[in-house]
């Protein structure tokens, strides 16, 4: 079975840095860009970046660009997104999805999501 | 303000057929493909629709879709109860380097 799994929920204080997980199986974790989205509370879906695992090419929207650092591990079928500095604004839900190609929002399939909340 | 638009809501009765529109430019939905994503309450979102009208294997052929131009839509046959969620397009946009985009969401309601 094809499935991405996420590390669990995440409770952080303003200035604190976080790194959260997706672990790819049942496919060539190599062969396909992963991307992350994120959804805060009540809002809508945002692209927030991907990477292509093979060779850890990495591309951001400018609305997260600096904010956020997207990586992965490829002997262990796993990506991250980290956080140096953590603000309020950052709670949310962020998923990480399969995107089929570079210039294609074919996302399939979906982890169950990580829930990040910051709060001092 | 999402780079693509679509209606907040939308609404229907058992058994009716509704239509979500999601209109682009010329940088997004006029030169890229459309894929669409329902999202059930409390869950992650699931892919409906890719390459503007295709669907994954489990998605029944009630869903459909649909690209003119610089605007796609995606149609609800047969309306049932287990269609209310969220509905949301996105494609790729060729400006600022390329990236992805979404629509706001279309909540769907079946009254």
């Amino acid at each position: 079975e094809v499935q991405l799994v996420q590390s669990g929920a995440e409770v952080k204080k303003p200035g604190d840095s976080l790194r959260i997980s997706c672990k790819g199986s049942g496919f060539s974790f190599i062969s396909y860009w992963i991307a992350w989205v994120r959804q805060v509370p009540g809002k809508g879906l945002e692209w927030m970046g991907i990477i292509y695992p093979g060779d850890s090419d990495t591309r951001y929207s400018p609305s997260f660009q600096g904010h956020v650092t997207i990586s992965a591990d490829k002997s262990i079928s796993t990506a991250y997104l980290q956080w140096s500095s953590l603000k309020a604004s950052d709670t949310a839900m962020y998923y990480c999805a399969r995107q089929h190609s570079t210039y294609e929002c074919w996302f399939d399939p979906w982890g169950q999501g990580t829930l990040v909340t910051v709060s001092s | 303000q999402s780079v693509l638009t679509q209606p907040p809501s939308a609404s229907g009765t058992p058994g009716q057929r509704v239509t979500i529109s999601c209109s682009g430019s010329s940088s997004n939905i006029g030169g890229n493909t459309v894929n669409w994503y329902q999202q059930l309450p409390g869950t992650a979102p699931k892919l409906l629709i890719y390459n503007n009208n295709q669907r994954p294997s489990g998605v029944p052929d009630r869903f459909s879709g649909s690209k003119s131009g610089t605007s796609a839509s995606l149609a609800i046959s047969g309306l049932q109860s287990e269609d209310e969620a969220d509905y949301y397009c996105a494609t790729w946009d060729d400006s600022l380097n390329g990236r992805g985009v979404f629509g706001g969401g279309t909540k769907l309601t079946v009254l």
